[in-house]
């Protein structure tokens, strides 16, 4: 079974610039995750979908962050403009469902240097 | 609100020997899942084990085992005969029953193995 695949894995570029991120998730799992590791911490989510529909965007910087899970399938997250304090590595995740037993399984992150 | 606590910035072990992770948690909901994730220098997140809330007996995926201590709010992670392999940050996380269902992660705990 293949994983949750990310593209592209490290990405540099200077502030105010936008970037892009690409998930496509375990096939099958109907709800998907983009989180952002900071240096040194855990994980914090950032969007949680389920199918093409958001369930939880608090923790989202809307005024410069957007995500859409188009089809319920494949996820994009975009940063316009990006600001230093953006440098972190995205995480995507997904799983079978909503329940707090499901497991997220992860994909391998992009790394983000904003300079 | 819930709240995960790893106290142990870094651990050493030596090869072979067994090793525990210390994790506490917080959270007023009943209904709640514990999942220990590791992530070696690559970045990915990679799953090790899952403890429920109302599981009687403690989690073991081969070399892993958790240690439940419900009413302490404990969750260790043991790794027995450690292996050079095994250096890498490890995260506990928590998801709860109600609301969103958000992953909640750790600090992290850095663990170097030595031959």
């Amino acid at each position: 079974e293949a994983g949750v695949a990310q593209s592209p894995r490290y990405k540099i570029i200077e502030k105010r610039q936008s970037v892009a991120f690409w998930c496509n998730p375990i096939s099958g799992h109907a709800t998907l995750y983009w989180y952002q590791q900071i240096l040194g911490q855990g994980p914090k989510l950032l969007i949680q979908f389920q199918n093409n529909g958001v369930v939880d965007d608090s923790q989202l910087p809307k005024d410069r962050f957007s995500a859409e899970r188009l089809k319920g399938v494949d996820s994009t997250l975009k940063i316009q403009p990006a600001k230093l304090e953006d440098s972190a590595v995205y995480l995507c995740a997904s799983s079978l469902d909503r329940d707090y037993t499901d497991t997220q399984y992860f994909g391998p992150g992009t790394r983000l240097t904003v300079l | 609100a819930q709240k995960i606590t790893q106290t142990q910035p870094g651990m050493f072990v030596q090869e072979k020997e067994a090793v525990t992770l210390d994790c506490t948690y917080d959270t007023s909901d009943p209904s709640y899942g514990l999942f220990w994730y590791k992530q070696p220098s690559s970045g990915e997140m990679i799953f090790l084990i899952y403890q429920g809330s109302y599981d009687q007996q403690n989690a073991t995926e081969g070399r892993y085992s958790l240690n439940f201590q419900k009413a302490r709010k404990s969750a260790n992670l043991v790794i027995s005969a450690s292996q050079l392999g095994d250096s890498a940050m490890y995260f506990c996380a928590m998801r709860e029953g109600s609301g969103y269902n958000k992953l909640i992660f750790g600090a992290g705990t850095r663990l170097a193995v030595h031959p």
